[in-house]
């Protein structure tokens, strides 16, 4: 079984800039989730899909992030413009169900703004 | 207060130790406690999860949670270099609510 993949793995910018990550989940998962993880912190849920409708956005700093998943698969977190505080790993995870304890993890977006 | 506080480390222990980490959490509604091991520049995969209070056991490792003082534990025995990682503690209440994860404990195991 394939797992969650993610692009890219890494990226620099410059703050101001826009930058787009990409996640594709496993095959029949329903839900798919966006962590943010800062060094030295644990992951922080940015926003959670069931399908393609949203069920949990409440940490996610709208006037700068977006996400969507439009066909119920792939998803995309958009981050326009960036800031320095922004720089942390984007961990893409989804899970057969909403609310199941096990959810898969992608190996992440490392994102650095200068 | 974070909801799930976790000592960072980094913890240094040499090969076949037994190694004990920790969480505290504040929320008396979390009944899901998950352990969730995360390597170098990858992503967190599940190691074990408990529903509520007790021990479960999975090979050389042991999840323990307590509900009465809001603490969870994970043992590792006979360490191995292998287990080198950062270990993350998560919790949640179930019904869809999001997972919230502890800082995570670096752990070191060393030959």
């Amino acid at each position: 079984e394939a797992g969650v993949a993610q692009s890219p793995r890494y990226k620099i910018i410059e703050k101001r800039q826009s930058v787009a990550f990409w996640c594709n989940p496993i095959s029949g998962h329903a839900t798919l989730y966006w962590y943010q993880q800062i060094l030295g912190q644990g992951p922080k849920l940015l926003i959670q899909f069931q399908n393609n409708g949203v069920v949990d956005d409440s940490q996610l700093p709208k006037d700068r992030f977006s996400a969507e998943r439009l066909k119920g698969v792939d998803s995309t977190l958009k981050i326009q413009p960036a800031k320095l505080e922004d720089s942390a790993v984007y961990l893409c995870a989804s899970s057969l169900l909403g609310g199941s304890n096990e959810q898969f993890f992608g190996p992440g977006t490392r994102l650095t703004v200068l | 207060q974070k909801e799930v506080e976790q000592d960072p480390g980094p913890l240094s222990v040499p090969e076949g130790a037994i190694v004990s980490l920790n969480c505290t959490y504040s929320n008396s509604a979390f009944q899901y406690f998950m352990w969730y091991r995360q390597y170098s520049r990858k992503g967190p995969e599940l190691l074990m999860y408990t529903y509520s209070s007790g021990n479960k056991e999975d090979g050389r490792f042991t999840a323990q949670v307590d509900k009465s003082s809001k603490y969870i534990s994970l043992f590792i025995r006979d360490s191995q270099p292998s287990d080198s990682a950062t270990y993350l503690c998560a919790t949640f209440t179930g019904g869809g609510n999001k997972l919230t994860f502890g800082t995570g404990t670096q752990l070191k195991v060393e030959l």
